[in-house]
């Protein structure tokens, strides 16, 4: 079975342009979550998204949005790009919603979009 | 952002010896997670611990979610040159925001043949 895909694996952008990147869930996966990795640094959360609604938010700026489809892939959407942006976007699915009663489900991470900002 | 703090920061061993890893946290988590990332790749779930005291091993791993839930360790037996990679846990919180997972900055092993 396929893991979590993204797309594109690399990507750069000049300061002050805007970037969507994607993302395919685990087959049956309904939850998608989306982590900024800098260098030499642990991920940081960003969004989750179940059943297509927003289910958090990790402090990031409203340049930061993101959506979730039907098919529950996801779109990660940057604008106004800035140096700072330059990371490791890494997607993350589970099958469970993370809200009380959803169960703890783990998450399973695709290799990541490497954003480089000129 | 809220970091773990995951100690040591990096390891240079012999093939062969054991390692061991920790993770300790100002907040309670309900849920201790441990990954491992190779350059070019996201992170890949190694053990995940539910329950307070619990002790899980997966092959040479071994992880175990503290009595207080504020702290987690990974032992690795034996190791092997594939060990090599940088080790991170991640908690996640109690109560309704129990959907994110929060990361220590890593472990960098190294091993050397």
């Amino acid at each position: 079975d396929a893991g979590v895909t993204q797309s594109p694996t690399h990507l750069i952008k000049t300061r002050g342009q805007h970037v969507t990147l994607r993302c395919s869930p685990i087959s049956g996966h309904k939850s998608v979550s989306w982590y900024q990795q800098v260098l030499g640094q642990g991920p940081q959360f960003i969004f989750q998204y179940y059943e297509k609604e927003e289910r958090g938010r990790g402090n990031f700026p409203d340049r930061f949005s993101a959506r979730q489809f039907p098919n529950y892939s996801s779109e990660l959407n940057v604008n106004a790009l800035l140096l700072g942006d330059s990371a490791l976007y890494l997607c993350a699915s589970s099958s469970g919603g993370g809200f009380l009663g959803a169960g703890n489900q783990p998450q399973h991470f695709g290799d990541g979009t490497r954003l480089s900002i000129l | 952002g809220q970091q773990l703090n995951q100690s040591p920061q990096s390891m240079f061993i012999q093939e062969g010896e054991d390692v061991s890893m920790n993770c300790t946290s100002s907040s309670i988590f309900n849920t201790w997670l441990w990954y491992k990332q190779d350059p070019g790749e996201g992170p890949v779930l190694l053990i995940a611990l539910y329950k307070a005291g619990e002790l899980t091993s997966n092959g040479r791993l071994t992880a175990q979610f503290g009595i207080t839930r504020k702290d987690s360790f990974l032992n690795i037996s034996a190791s092997i040159p594939s060990d090599v990679g940088i080790y991170f846990c991640a908690g996640r919180n109690s109560g309704g925001s129990n959907y994110k997972l929060t990361f220590g900055k890593g472990t960098l092993l190294t091993v050397n043949p």
